[in-house]
């Protein structure tokens, strides 16, 4: 049971480039979310999918897209890297996003870093 | 919307010796929660504690403790018996029933257990 898994781990893209990060979660939650850490901050929301087939913004969803592949996965894209999208990202995942009570378990992050 | 607020960028604590770490929040929501999320070297984010808005009663996970104040709306985390493996950032978050699942969090306190 590997819990939520990201890849990659690190990455480093020049002005312009995209690329897509991938989660998977093994643990049969229904719900999946993106988030970034910049530096000394805490953690914000970019995209949340609920359940297998919808996605939803969160607080900073300008300049990324996302895509729930199926129950399990959960990609997220940069169509056109900024050096402002420099970040720690995360995935988390937990039961059900009605549940308010439920637990996000959160992946290792990936560092990308924008030149 | 909400905010949290971490009012202490770093703090220190000798091996077994206990320590508190402030938090405080701002919402007009009756029915929220609050969690405390422990953030190693490793990057990986790790459920703490978590505290139900409308449960008077402090929760408590093993040497972990949380003092919720609703009135002032404060919502501290003291760690018993420090140990080298707590030395870690610590980020305050905050869920509301209204906030599709979003985890709003604080900008973190980063607590280094000296032996």
């Amino acid at each position: 049971n590997a819990g939520v898994t990201q890849t990659p781990k690190f990455q480093v893209l020049k002005t312009g480039q995209s690329m897509t990060l991938q989660c998977a979660q093994d643990m049969n939650h229904n719900s999946m979310y993106w988030y970034r850490q910049d530096p000394g901050m805490g953690l914000r929301l970019i995209y949340y999918s609920a359940s297998e087939g919808t996605t939803d913004k969160g607080e900073v969803p300008n300049g990324y897209n996302v895509s729930r592949l199926n129950k399990r996965e959960f990609s997220l894209r940069l169509e056109s890297a900024a050096p402002s999208q420099t970040s720690v990202y995360f995935c988390a995942s937990s039961v059900w996003a009605g549940r308010t009570t439920d637990t996000q378990y959160f992946g290792p992050g990936t560092r990308l870093t924008v030149l | 919307a909400q905010t949290v607020t971490q009012s202490q960028p770093e703090m220190s604590v000798q091996e077994a010796e206990t320590v508190t770490l402030s938090c405080t929040y701002d919402t007009s929501e009756n029915n929220y929660y609050l969690f405390w999320y422990k953030q190693p070297p490793s990057r990986q984010m790790i459920l703490v504690i978590r505290q139900e808005a409308y449960k008077q009663q402090n929760a408590t996970e093993n040497r972990f403790s949380v003092n919720f104040q609703k009135a002032a709306k404060s919502f501290s985390l003291k760690i018993s018996d420090s140990q080298l493996g707590d030395t870690a950032m610590y980020f305050c978050a905050f869920m509301t029933d209204n906030a599709g699942n979003m985890l709003t969090f604080g900008g973190g306190t980063r607590l280094m257990v000296k032996p």
